[in-house]
């Protein structure tokens, strides 16, 4: 199994609301990563969580909210979003490299939230 | 700073042409380089990943080529088809003490028409 699933595929929240996007994978990776897309653009690095805690934060407003609960789980929730943070929220999950050069590092994504704030 | 840069910005081809996507990067420690496909509205979808000691790799119809020494990378598509259409993301990765951390290039847009 090489996936990583992520849900819901679509949401749309209101600029109050206090919502969640999850994402899961099995493969046994101890790391995870959140990433913003625009259209158009390059995926932008969020967070990257390494054995479970926090290891990168690229200065993502505090409305982002990661969180890991286990191994296999990433969330992160959301609250009091702006209609500019209207993106695609990519998660993606690799084995930590142990060394440069390392293969090991190889990162799987999954298919995306579509996330819409009105 | 590290930076990627991808060209041409977008490409449109025909069916069964042959097709080379160029990468020129500046980042250190450099530890590795991807291609990823990725279609709109999905994730990207991993094609190679090579490390310094590697100057090529193939994935079927895809083949990725790597000069460290003066940091270009290109991806060649033969035989496309329509299925080709997409953007082509070159990813490189720096040693971060710990973890690699991944630079995105803008991609190439490419299309494949009849």
């Amino acid at each position: 199994d090489t996936e990583v699933t992520q849900t819901p595929k679509h949401l749309v929240m209101g600029m109050t609301n206090k919502k969640s996007l999850k994402c899961e994978q099995h493969m046994g990776h101890r790391a995870m990563y959140w990433y913003k897309q625009k259209a158009k653009k390059p995926p932008e690095l969020m967070f990257v969580y390494s054995y479970e805690k926090l290891s990168i934060n690229e200065s993502v407003p505090s409305r982002f909210s990661p969180e890991c609960p286990n191994s296999s789980l990433l969330n992160l929730h959301l609250h009091a979003l702006q209609p500019e943070d209207s993106a695609l929220y990519l998660c993606a999950s690799s084995q930590p490299s142990l060394r440069q050069g390392a293969l090991s590092g190889e990162a799987f994504f999954g298919q995306g939230t579509r996330l819409t704030v009105v | 700073k590290n930076q990627v840069e991808q060209s041409p910005q977008s490409l449109i081809i025909l069916e069964g042409k042959n097709c080379t996507l160029q990468c020129n990067y500046t980042v250190s420690p450099f530890s590795n380089l991807r291609w990823y496909k990725q279609d709109t509205g999905r994730g990207p979808v991993s094609l190679t990943i090579m490390t310094f000691s590697e100057n090529t790799k193939s994935n079927g119809r895809y083949t990725a080529t790597l000069d460290a020494d003066t940091k270009q990378s290109s991806l060649h598509i033969t035989a496309s088809q329509l299925s080709d259409s997409a953007s082509y993301i070159c990813v490189v990765s720096a040693w971060a003490g710990g973890g690699n951390k991944l630079t995105f290039g803008t991609g190439t847009q490419l299309k494949v028409e009849l």
